[in-house]
């Protein structure tokens, strides 16, 4: 079957830095996505990796291994406003995607 | 806002009634999707739409019932819902899949939240 691991939930300090990974099992792969959804609100968008390595887009930075099934999502300088969680999906060779169950974080003074 | 609207935002209804969910997209987009979203659990896809053809139907049981009438507008049509059904309902638009170097992000409206009694 197919399956998208990542933590539950994590906590971080305002003005630190967190990691949150994601690991994948699929039928194939055509690219993972991170998006960002506050409580009762639209996930939103945040990156996309089809090859290895790392994307950064301000304080968000996404890495990919395809070798290895996993992806990493690290958040610099955070702030409250980062207190959201955070969805791991793989798109699959039919490109379906595949979600991640999310990972809660929050942000503390 | 994403350019995907939802309404209702919340929905209390109980196991006879019958109501519908609607989605709104003005992004050009020919492909919509509706999920579920229950606490904890991955985004299950429930229906996906390519230019008005359902084009998947995950195993949703019966009493859902879609509805897409043209590129713009999707519905989701419930009747004789059972309480496991409460969750968060989710309508996303992206470009038609699949393409090939294209990475179809997909656009997600705020969704419904669904409370079955």
């Amino acid at each position: 079957g197919q399956n998208i691991d990542q933590p539950t939930e994590m906590t971080a300090t305002e003005g630190a830095i967190v990691q949150i990974n994601c690991t994948y099992q699929t039928s194939g792969f055509n690219g993972l996505f991170w998006y960002q959804q506050h409580a009762g609100e639209a996930p939103t968008f945040l990156s996309y990796n089809v090859l290895d390595g790392l994307e950064e887009k301000g304080r968000f930075s996404s890495f990919l291994s395809r070798s290895k099934g996993y992806s990493y999502l690290l958040l610099k300088e955070l702030q409250m406003k980062d207190s959201a969680s955070y969805l791991c999906a793989v798109k699959d060779s039919n490109y379906q995607l595949i979600w991640g169950a999310g990972t809660k974080l929050i942000i503390k003074p | 806002e994403t350019g995907v609207t939802q309404t209702p935002r919340h929905l209390v209804m109980g196991m006879t009634n019958k109501k519908s969910l609607k989605c709104e997209q003005h992004l050009g987009h020919n492909a919509m999707y509706w999920y579920k979203q229950s606490a904890k659990k991955p985004l299950e896809l429930m229906f996906v739409y390519n230019f008005k053809e359902q084009t998947e139907n995950n195993s949703v049981p019966s009493r859902f019932s879609p509805e897409c009438p043209n590129s713009s507008h999707l519905f989701l049509h419930l009747h004789t819902l059972q309480p496991e059904d409460s969750a968060l309902y989710l309508c996303a638009s992206s470009p038609p899949p699949p393409s090939a170097g294209d990475y179809n992000e997909q656009f997600f409206g705020p969704g419904t939240r669904l409370t079955v009694l």
